[in-house]
């Protein structure tokens, strides 16, 4: 069985500084990897995905993460924090077989202070 | 583009009564969901559909139905006997169910009681 913790709930950073949100995954099989931002009262918008290509994924707004299958983790970052960055964040993982193939993190809330 | 539509984007439900909230996705995508989304919470998978015609629950289907007459649209019911059916839905839909193909969401509807 797959499952997915996103380790902080809410993340406070200053405008111009690194972000981190973490997030650490269990899975029996090579899973795929997502990461989704979602803004106020609007869907999820994908960020990026992992699917065991290269473990350093670059995604869409300056966003990128790293698989690292030794500590099951896909931590989201970006080097310089900007105020239009303030979402909620879902990590996302999936396998190939099972039920159903989708399990998502309980989201990070992430503040930028001016 | 593109995407998919959700409608409406408010709903108001009056005590006992059954509403049908709309999704449509032009994507030619398989397999389409439903989640609900309370505030501060992760998404919570109510159904989903793997292909026309057929459809399986997810953890919290009891006081909604789905249909899945067409491959672009996968109406929800919320019905009477959902008693907390005040949140944010979210559909989505994905090329197929066992892939490492992202979701694509919806702008969601927002569902409040009278």
């Amino acid at each position: 069985a797959q499952s997915v913790t996103q380790l902080d709930s809410h993340v406070s950073v200053s405008e111009g500084t690194p972000v981190l949100l973490r997030c650490n995954y269990s899975s029996s099989y090579s899973p795929s990897l997502f990461w989704y931002v979602q803004h106020p009262n609007k869907g999820l918008q994908l960020l990026l995905k992992y699917t065991s290509a290269a473990t350093l994924v670059k995604g869409i707004n300056g966003f990128e993460a790293e698989f690292k299958k030794s500590e099951t983790s896909f931590h989201l970052t970006k080097p310089s924090a900007h105020m239009s960055d303030a979402a909620e964040y879902f990590c996302v993982v999936s396998e190939f077989t099972g039920r159903r193939a989708l399990t998502f993190g309980s989201g990070t809330r992430l503040q930028v202070q001016p | 583009d593109g995407g998919i539509t959700q409608s409406p984007k408010y709903l108001f439900r009056k005590e006992g009564q059954n509403v049908t909230l709309s999704c449509e996705q032009n994507l030619n995508h398989d397999a389409m969901y439903w989640y609900r989304q309370d505030p501060g919470q992760g998404l919570r998978l109510i159904y989903y559909s793997q292909i026309v015609n057929d459809f399986q629950k997810g953890d919290i289907a009891e006081g909604y139905s789905v249909s899945r007459e067409k491959k672009e649209s996968f109406p929800l019911t919320v019905t009477s006997a959902q008693k907390n059916p005040t949140a944010f839905y979210l559909c989505a839909s994905r090329g197929r169910e066992n892939s490492n193909q992202p979701q694509h969401f919806g702008d969601g509807t927002r569902l409040s009681i009278l």
